[in-house]
C-alpha cells in the first residue's frame, strides 16, 4: 500500500522559513517524479514544484509564485520529499499536498498546513 | 488556463453527470479529472483524457482531446457528490482548473 506522510507544517511569520518533508513507502521511491501541490483555505488546487525520478537527473520546475523563494529535493536513501520554503508570504498560507508522479497525481498524501500570519 | 463549467451541478442519484474542462490552448491528451471530498486529499480518476485510474468503478469515463473535454458520470452514487478538478500535463506550469461542485439536489 502507497503512504505519502507530510510533516513540518505550522504557524509562521511573514518572511520566515519553513521546511516539509513527505515520507514515502509502498512503492520504489526513486523511480518516480514527485510533485508538491497545495490549497488555500476555501480555493482550489494549485500545483507548486516537480522533480523528476532519478532517470531524469532529479530536474526541477517550479510554479512562477514560489519560484526564487522554494526549493523542492529529494533523498531517496530516505524515501523523503522535501520543499524547503523561504521568504514566507501571507499567500502561501495552505495546505501542502505531496503527490507522487510529475504529470498526473496517481496517489496524494493527507496534506500539511502552513500558517502564514503575523 | 484550465475553464471548468458549471461552477456547481446540482442532480439526484442516479441521474447523469457532465462535467467540462476548457483549455485556453491546446493541452493534445494530456488531461487528467480528480475527485476532492471536504476534508481529504484529491483522488485521481482519469489520466490521459479516458483512462480510468486504479480502482475507479467504470460509471466514471472522460473525453475528449485538444481544448475541449468531459467527465461524465453515467449513475450518480451518494459517494460521488463532491468537487471535480481537470488538470493539464502538457506543458509546465502544471495547471488545474477552478473546479466543479457536484451537490445532491
Amino acid at each position: 500500500e502507497v503512504q505519502l506522510l507530510e510533516s513540518g507544517g505550522g504557524l509562521v511569520q511573514p518572511g520566515e522559513s519553513l521546511r516539509l518533508s513527505c515520507t514515502a513507502s509502498g512503492f520504489t521511491f526513486n523511480n518516480f517524479a514527485m510533485t508538491w501541490v497545495r490549497q488555500a483555505p476555501g480555493q482550489g488546487l494549485e500545483w507548486v514544484s516537480t522533480i523528476s525520478d532519478s532517470g531524469g537527473g532529479g530536474s526541477t520546475y517550479y510554479a512562477d509564485s514560489v519560484k526564487g523563494r522554494f526549493t523542492i529535493s529529494r533523498d531517496n536513501s530516505k524515501n523523503t520529499l522535501y520543499l524547503q520554503m523561504n521568504s514566507l508570504r501571507a499567500e502561501d498560507t495552505a495546505i501542502y499536498y505531496c503527490a507522487k508522479r510529475g504529470g498526473y497525481h496517481d496517489e496524494w498524501g493527507q496534506g500539511t498546513l502552513v500558517t502564514v500570519s503575523s | 488556463v484550465l475553464t471548468q463549467s458549471p461552477a456547481t451541478l446540482s442532480l439526484s442519484p442516479g441521474e447523469r453527470a457532465t462535467l467540462s474542462c476548457r483549455a485556453s490552448q491546446s493541452v493534445s491528451t494530456y488531461l487528467a479529472w480528480y475527485q476532492q471530498k471536504p476534508g481529504q486529499a484529491p483522488r485521481l480518476l482519469i489520466y490521459d483524457t479516458s483512462n480510468r485510474g486504479t480502482g475507479i468503478p467504470a460509471r466514471f469515463s472522460g473525453s475528449g482531446s485538444g481544448t475541449d473535454f468531459t467527465l461524465s458520470i453515467s449513475s450518480l452514487e451518494p459517494e460521488d457528490f463532491g468537487v471535480y478538478y481537470c488538470q493539464q500535463r502538457n506543458n509546465w506550469p502544471l495547471t488545474f482548473g477552478g473546479g466543479t461542485k457536484v451537490e445532491i439536489k
